[in-house]
């Protein structure tokens, strides 16, 4: 089974700030995948990262995957209310593995 | 296209009960996932089928728990003698054909075992 780990575990700031969160492995990814949870409901993909060094933007959203494939952030300029969740990263081909997220929540 | 749909959206049971619940993937992936996620956690994989095929199962699922694909288009996920262990959320994904990275997931089924 191929980990990843999630930094911070939780993360929570005012409305307008930048925040990071991390993904972490040892292991090296043809590709990783980037979810937001909200309580109740499924993960939602954000992104799909596949070659090393990438950088993917989604409005106030930056995704980038590590050189060798092995790590990934999610960047998030202002944020709003709106972007609270819980932000998963996944990889692994048909058999996902997840980390443990980090739960995000942006006060306003 | 309405997503990947699930139902039910919750269900509570009581131990030893069995319960069955129902994934309707994307109509045009004929990949299918189910995944269970515990609180807290992130999701984990259980089994995949491509179209009516179950190609791989995870030690997780036990011999209590049984899926099924049988057009190759719907599935079910069968826990037979539900254990309080048991009560977490039930996750279906689907893919297209050879993008199995790229999984879309639904809104999950809530199990509670009293």
């Amino acid at each position: 089974t191929q980990l990843l780990e999630q930094s911070p575990q939780f993360l929570s700031i005012q409305e307008g700030e930048n925040l990071t969160v991390y993904c972490n492995s040892s292991s090296v990814f043809s590709s990783l995948q980037w979810y937001r949870q909200e309580p109740g409901e499924g993960p939602v993909l954000l992104v799909t990262v596949v070659t090393g060094g990438e950088v993917k933007k989604l409005k106030r959203l930056t995704f980038q995957f590590g050189d060798a494939r092995k790590d990934s952030s999610l960047h998030i300029t202002a944020a709003q209310p709106g972007d609270t969740g819980l932000y998963l990263c996944a990889g692994g081909g048909h058999k996902l593995s997840f980390g443990a997220g980090t739960t995000v929540t942006v006060r306003a | 296209d309405t997503g990947v749909s699930q139902d039910p959206r919750h269900k509570i049971t009581k131990r030893g009960q069995n319960v069955t619940f129902r994934c309707d993937p994307i109509s045009e992936h004929n990949r299918l996932y189910w995944y269970r996620q515990t609180l807290g956690q992130g999701p984990e994989f259980l089994t995949y089928f491509q179209n009516e095929a179950q190609l791989e199962k995870s030690r997780l699922l036990s011999d209590r728990f049984s899926a099924e694909r049988p057009k190759g288009s719907f599935s079910t996920l069968e826990i037979q003698r539900t254990e309080q262990g048991d009560s977490a959320m039930y996750l279906c994904a689907s893919s297209f054909p050879f993008s199995t990275d790229t999984q879309y997931f639904g809104p999950g089924t809530r199990l509670t075992v009293l």
